[in-house]
């Protein structure tokens, strides 16, 4: 069975750009998590989706925002990019069964000029 | 506040050696722990999970222990090899927070040859 897969794997953009990073979960999972991971504030959530609906959401600003698709594939959104944005930003997928075992993505690294 | 904290950020051991890796959490009310290795240039790996009913769970060369009373979590790794070599990260979970998922700082293995 095919693991996580996010894209792009890098980027490289400017403040006050936008970007979109795009995953796509294991095959039959229908949760998805994303993640921000910097040296300093280490791993954090910032929302999950299922069934195409937020099921829970992070302390990030509105400026970080998601989506998910019927096909469970999600995508998250950062407007007006900052420098503090820099980072890995990983994606998670869960079959939202008992235990709620989560499966990452390899990430997508972010940096921010 | 909700927390997961880790004792010691890095960890050098010889290989074939036992490792324990120690991790505290604040909050009583989560449901289950979960243990993640992360490689260099790779997402989280899902190692073990416990849920909080019970204060121990075997897997591959791996045992994780719950102390509720202290509200201590720890990750032993038995015959410790160079390929266990990364950063470990706990995390917490609660139920009817669906996926979301509170990490700890990570520790840093190093196994010696």
């Amino acid at each position: 069975k095919a693991g996580v897969t996010q894209t792009p794997r890098y980027l490289i953009k400017t403040r006050g750009q936008q970007v979109t990073l795009s995953c796509s979960p294991i095959s039959g999972h229908r949760s998805v998590s994303w993640y921000q991971q910097t040296p300093g504030q280490g791993l954090q959530f910032l929302f999950e989706y299922f069934s195409e609906t937020q099921r829970n959401k992070g302390n990030f600003p509105g400026r970080f925002s998601g989506r998910q698709f019927s096909n469970s594939r999600s995508e998250m959104n950062v407007s007006t990019l900052e420098l503090g944005d820099s980072a890995l930003y990983l994606c998670a997928s869960s079959a939202v069964g008992d235990t709620y075992e989560q499966y990452f993505g390899p990430g997508t690294r972010l940096t921010v000029t | 506040g909700e927390s997961v904290g880790l004792h010691l950020p890095t960890l050098s051991v010889q290989e074939g050696d036992n490792s324990i890796i120690n991790c505290a959490y604040s909050n009583s009310a989560s449901d289950y722990f979960i243990w993640y290795k992360q490689e260099s240039g790779k997402g989280p790996q899902f190692i073990i999970d416990i849920r909080s009913n019970m204060d121990k769970r075997q897997g591959q060369r791996v045992t994780v222990l719950l102390n509720k009373t202290v509200k201590h979590l720890s990750l032993q790794i038995a015959a410790t090899q160079p390929g266990d070599s990364a950063v470990y990260f706990c995390a917490e979970n609660k139920y009817n927070q669906g996926g979301k998922l509170i990490f700890g700082q990570g520790t840093e293995l190093s196994v010696k040859p």
